[in-house]
């Protein structure tokens, strides 16, 4: 069975670092791109960027460039996704999920229960 | 990037019902198109993909249709389980980008 288990939330404060993580199991984990997806409170779903954990090729949404840091471990089937300083803004939902295809551009058929992330002073 | 517009933002209906929800996308995207059903504190679901791909294991009542720009997700008969948000999705060039979604809400 395919499963995609995150990390447990977190509250931090503004200017805080932080790396959450997202455990593949079922599967070839090295041979998927993984996706990170934010949900802020209320609203709808946006892509934040993607990584191949075989050879760590990552791409991000413009909008997410320069924001967040996206890595994998292929040796212990985990992704992760990092701030080196976080804003309140940054407080939302965030999702892992497994693309269906080798394609950068992808459908997602998989996904992770999502890790909340609260940033309050 | 490419935009994905859908409508209704939410529509009010009762079980039974046949409810027709739109996505268009701001260019053409052949059939590269997805919906996810999202319910309230859970992760958003696969339903179809490919544009009318129905993932094994969603009911028939769910059905998808379009190609280019504008596409539709229909469910033939509501059922309760079926009160959710729902997004569509394009893969034809990178980011992948959603539609706002649609909220299926109880009359």
């Amino acid at each position: 069975e395919v499963q995609l288990v995150q990390s447990g939330a977190e509250v931090k404060k503004p200017g805080e670092s932080l790396k959450i993580s997202c455990k593949g199991s079922g599967y070839s984990f090295s041979s998927y791109w993984v996706a990170w997806v934010r949900q802020m409170p209320g609203k709808g779903l946006e892509w934040m960027g993607i990584i191949y954990p075989g050879d760590s090729d990552t791409r991000y949404s413009p909008s997410f460039q320069g924001q967040v840091t996206i890595s994998a471990d292929k040796s212990i089937s985990t992704a992760y996704l990092q701030w080196s300083s976080l804003k309140t803004s940054d407080t939302a939902m965030y999702y892992c999920a497994r693309h269906m295809s080798s394609s950068t551009s992808s459908f997602v058929d998989y996904w992770g229960q999502g890790t909340l992330v609260t940033v309050s002073s | 990037d490419i935009q994905m517009t859908q409508s209704p933002s939410s529509v009010s209906t009762s079980v039974g019902d046949r409810v027709t929800i739109t996505c268009r996308a701001s260019q053409g995207i052949s059939s590269w198109l997805a919906w996810y059903q999202q319910k309230p504190g859970k992760a958003p679901k696969l339903l179809i993909s490919a544009a009318s791909s129905l993932q094994s294991g969603v009911p028939s009542r769910f059905s998808g249709s379009g190609s280019g720009t504008d596409f539709t997700l229909t469910i033939s008969s509501l059922q309760p389980e079926d009160f959710a948000t729902y997004y569509c999705q394009q893969a034809n060039s990178f980011p992948p980008t959603f539609g706002g979604g649609t909220k299926v809400e109880i009359k």
